[in-house]
């Protein structure tokens, strides 16, 4: 692995179902991020951690919820998903979170469609 | 709360030159990222300001106001693979901001 993966790549999802998006980054990066990207709205972040075993909102978390049990790994759990929730989800890592320098590395992301 | 303008779509020849601004009202500010995404891609570093000025990498150079809440990205002899989306980013409380993203398109 060389940076950040994400896992799936894309999925359709029926409305009410529950789906875990994975996000693994093995740069031992302190803090990690979940964005959604809409169209005509950019990037907004869902979720976010600073170190492991802490987690933080974001600007758009209803219907959200994540965990951060090691360093690696920043899964992002959709309880019951609905249609609104069809986007782009991109996950993201940098060093530190209390930085002003605090380049952000995003993975590929995934593309969710809930009908 | 945020506030990150920029313009919605840019278009320009080849070897030329353009600029994107943005501006931004934040509760915030430890300072501005410009990001480059191509389409179906990941977001990609370009550029960080914090001090006011300007700060040149090769064809790119970003520009900051504190004092005016306002950035730009300039990029130069434009290439056909310039042609992406271009997102101002503003650390605020140590979380980024986004504005909604410039999509510059290339012409030969």
């Amino acid at each position: 692995i060389a940076g950040i993966t994400q896992a799936p790549t894309s999925q359709i999802l029926a409305a009410g179902r529950r789906m875990t998006l994975r996000c693994t980054q093995d740069m031992r990066h302190n803090a990690m991020y979940w964005y959604r990207q809409d169209l005509g709205l950019g990037l907004r972040l869902i979720h976010y951690s600073n170190t492991a075993g802490t987690t933080g909102k974001g600007e758009v978390p209803d219907g959200y919820s994540v965990s951060r049990a090691n360093t690696d790994d920043f899964p992002l759990t959709l309880a019951s998903a609905v249609p609104s929730q069809t986007s782009v989800y991109f996950c993201a890592s940098s060093l530190r979170l209390a930085d002003s320098y605090n380049e952000q590395f995003f993975g590929p992301g995934t593309r969710l469609t809930v009908l | 709360g945020q506030n990150i303008d920029q313009p919605t779509e840019m278009t320009a020849t080849e070897g030329a030159i353009v600029q994107i601004n943005c501006t931004y009202q934040t509760s915030g500010f430890n300072g501005l990222f410009w990001y480059q995404q191509h389409a179906g891609e990941a977001p990609t570093f370009l550029s960080y300001n914090v001090l006011d000025g300007l700060e040149e990498k090769g064809r790119f150079s970003s520009f900051l106001s504190r004092s005016k809440g306002y950035s730009y990205l300039l990029l130069k002899e434009l290439q056909m693979k310039d042609s992406a989306s271009y997102l101002c980013a503003v650390n605020d409380d140590y979380k980024l901001s986004f504005g909604a993203g410039t999509t510059v398109t290339v012409r030969a």
